[in-house]
This record gives C-alpha cells, structure tokens and sequence, in this order.
C-alpha cells in the first residue's frame, strides 16, 4: 500500500535551535519528493521538489535529505525562527507510466518558542 | 506575478443545503487546477483535478462535483451538503506539466462547516 509517514507527529523547541523532522514512504513507483510548509488556516507552500536522483536540496535555511534506496527523507530546519510555526508535509508522487498521484503525509506540527 | 483567490474564506451552512466555492488564477494561462480537502487530523485528498476547460477528473467518488467554465476559474458545487463534508477546502494550480515536476501553488483555502 502506497503510505508516506512522517515523524514526529508534533515538535517543540526554542528559537535558535535546529530541529530534523522525518518522512519514510513506501509508495512504487516512486517519481518525486516534496516537502511543503503549512501555516495554520493557510494553503500549503513548496518549499522543495527532489526526484530519486536527488540526493539534497536547500531552500534558505531549510535542506531536504532523500536516500531512494532506504526509502527516507527528513527536513532539516537551521536556527529556527518563530515563524517557522507551522505544519510540514511530506509529499511523494507516485508515478506508472502516465498515471501519476500525489501521496500526502499527515504533517509535522512545529512550534517554535521565544 | 500568478495569484490565487478563494471565496468566501469561511463558510457555516446547515445539512442538505447547496454548496459553491470559487477559486480563480490571475497571472497564468491554461494552468492544471486542483481541489482538495483537508480534514482535521487527515492529510491533504485530492477531490478533483482539471488540465483544462471542461476536463475534469475525479478522484473520490462522493456528492461533490467540480467545473471549468473558464480557462482560470474552477469551482467545487454540492447539492445537498453532508456533515462528512466539513474541511478546509483547498484550491491549487500548476503550470501545464507531463512530468509531474511543476510546483503546486495553494490558494488561502475556504473553511466549511456543516451543521
């Protein structure tokens, strides 16, 4: 069954902390990754796309891991800021041919305090 | 620059009643437009998905229905509302894409209650 879960399932921590939130998928074929950001009653926004070949992508002082072969991925957040707060959602597409769906995880809640 | 509108933001309407929810993009032409749901504690379903005016594919069998009636306009429509339907309803676009590779950029989203 085609799932991506992700982990924690909500985070704490201080401003100025790095944190690394997790996403294991098992969907096949696999065509993408992506990573977005989700502030509360707001659409969600990219904040990275990464194909099998892609092993890491930044985006400003978010970078985005993939291993294809162990099926992971984290994002990874450096000196967090209060506007961090906010859901991240990890999405693969699953791709056969020309059929293509996009398989969305349940999201990291994240809170950063003062 | 492309944008995105959704309307009304929020949304209380009792069960059985009709539903319509607009989303239009300015700033782009021929985009793939989407809609999903997003329930609470549930990750984000794609209700329906269109590449163009007049196509629209569905993804979950269900009392909703979707149109195209413009190049930049899609809207969600139900006529008579369940209580299962309450979510937070997004609209997104892409531009046109084979390979699945092309951001999708959300819209503010409209909140739905159902009574």
């Amino acid at each position: 069954k085609n799932q991506v879960e992700q982990s924690p399932q909500s985070l704490i921590i201080l401003e100025g902390k790095n944190c690394t939130l997790q996403c294991n998928y098992t969907v096949s074929p696999f065509s993408n990754l992506r990573w977005y950001k989700q502030d509360t009653g707001r659409g969600p926004v990219s904040l990275t796309i990464m194909t099998f070949s892609e092993n890491t992508k930044s985006n400003g002082r978010y970078t985005a891991t993939l291993d294809a072969d162990t099926k992971q991925s984290s994002l990874h957040i450096t000196a967090s800021q209060l506007s961090d707060s906010a859901s991240y959602i990890c999405v693969v597409t699953w791709r056969a041919g020309n059929n293509r769906k996009l398989i969305w995880g349940l999201g990291t809640s994240l809170a950063v305090n003062p | 620059s492309q944008t995105i509108h959704q309307w009304p933001a929020t949304l209380v309407q009792p069960v059985g009643s009709p539903l319509s929810l607009e989303c239009t993009v300015e700033g782009t032409s021929n985009p793939n437009l989407y809609w999903y749901r997003q329930a609470a504690g549930r990750g984000l379903q794609l209700l329906f998905y269109s590449v163009g005016i007049g196509q629209i594919s569905s993804e979950v069998p269900q009392n909703l229905s979707a149109s195209r009636p413009q190049d930049r306009q899609f809207i969600l429509s139900s006529k008579k509302l369940l209580l299962s339907d309450s979510g937070f309803y997004l609209c997104a676009w892409s531009p046109p894409s084979l390979d699945g590779l092309r951001k999708q950029y959300f819209g503010p989203g409209t909140r739905l209650t159902v009574t």
